[in-house]
């Protein structure tokens, strides 16, 4: 079994629609939570960051952690054609002497239909 | 702030022949990260180093692959010989000390024949 688990789509939406985006994963360690954004041809960027459990909105992205769950959400809402592009899920834990291990999902490849 | 620096972009090979990837990570950051994505296994890390040491290399897929830092401004992931699937894009990321994010290059695009 993957640590992280992410439906990796496609995903298509029209424009103005909300969008989810979710990711489960199996080791109680991790601590902190990441959306990255990825562009065709391009490296993955960071979009959201979250600590622990609970929500966090920037503009009309909202990531939810539910740590009891071992579940996160990523929400965009008005999602626009600029959306499009595949979104990763990360999470980091502690594996000794301060080092921290970061752990991907697969990614969500996600269009946002005019 | 120049971000981390990749190079090659793109690099077409034969089966068989050596291929060097080369990394600059971000001025001051401490943590450098190799990952390979593919459609089918998504992003995957290779190996991490902390301080210029390599912390956990278990991702490397086999003896075919190897991966220094030297210095803190300077990482190489050696691959040889090379084999068609290890065509990936390769990317390097580092992270800054005390910090939980990391921040990735453009990556290296593999092609081997």
């Amino acid at each position: 079994q993957k640590e992280v688990e992410q439906d990796p789509g496609p995903l298509s939406v029209p424009e103005g629609a909300i969008v989810s985006l979710n990711c489960t994963y199996s080791n109680s360690a991790f601590q902190y939570f990441m959306w990255y954004r990825q562009y065709s041809r391009k490296g993955p960027e960071l979009l959201m960051y979250t600590y622990s459990s609970g929500n966090k909105e920037d503009g009309r992205f909202t990531a939810q952690v539910d740590k009891s769950s071992k579940y996160i959400s990523l929400f965009i809402r008005d999602s626009q054609p600029s959306d499009s592009a595949t979104y990763l899920c990360a999470m980091s834990a502690v594996i000794g002497q301060g080092a921290q291990k970061l752990v991907f999902g697969q990614g969500t490849r996600l269009t946002i239909n005019p | 702030d120049a971000g981390v620096i990749q190079s090659p972009r793109h690099e077409v090979t034969e089966m068989g022949q050596e291929v060097t990837l080369r990394c600059k990570p971000i001025s001051g950051h401490n943590s450098l990260f190799w990952y390979r994505q593919t459609m089918m296994r998504g992003l995957e890390l290779l190996i991490y180093f902390n301080n210029n040491v390599p912390i956990d290399d278990s991702g490397m897929p086999e003896d075919r692959f190897s991966a220094k830092m030297p210095n803190a401004s300077f990482s190489t992931l050696k691959i040889q010989p090379s084999e068609p699937r290890d065509s990936a894009v390769y990317f390097c990321a580092s992270r800054g000390t005390g910090r939980n994010t990391i921040y990735f290059g453009e990556g290296s695009w593999l092609t081997v024949v």
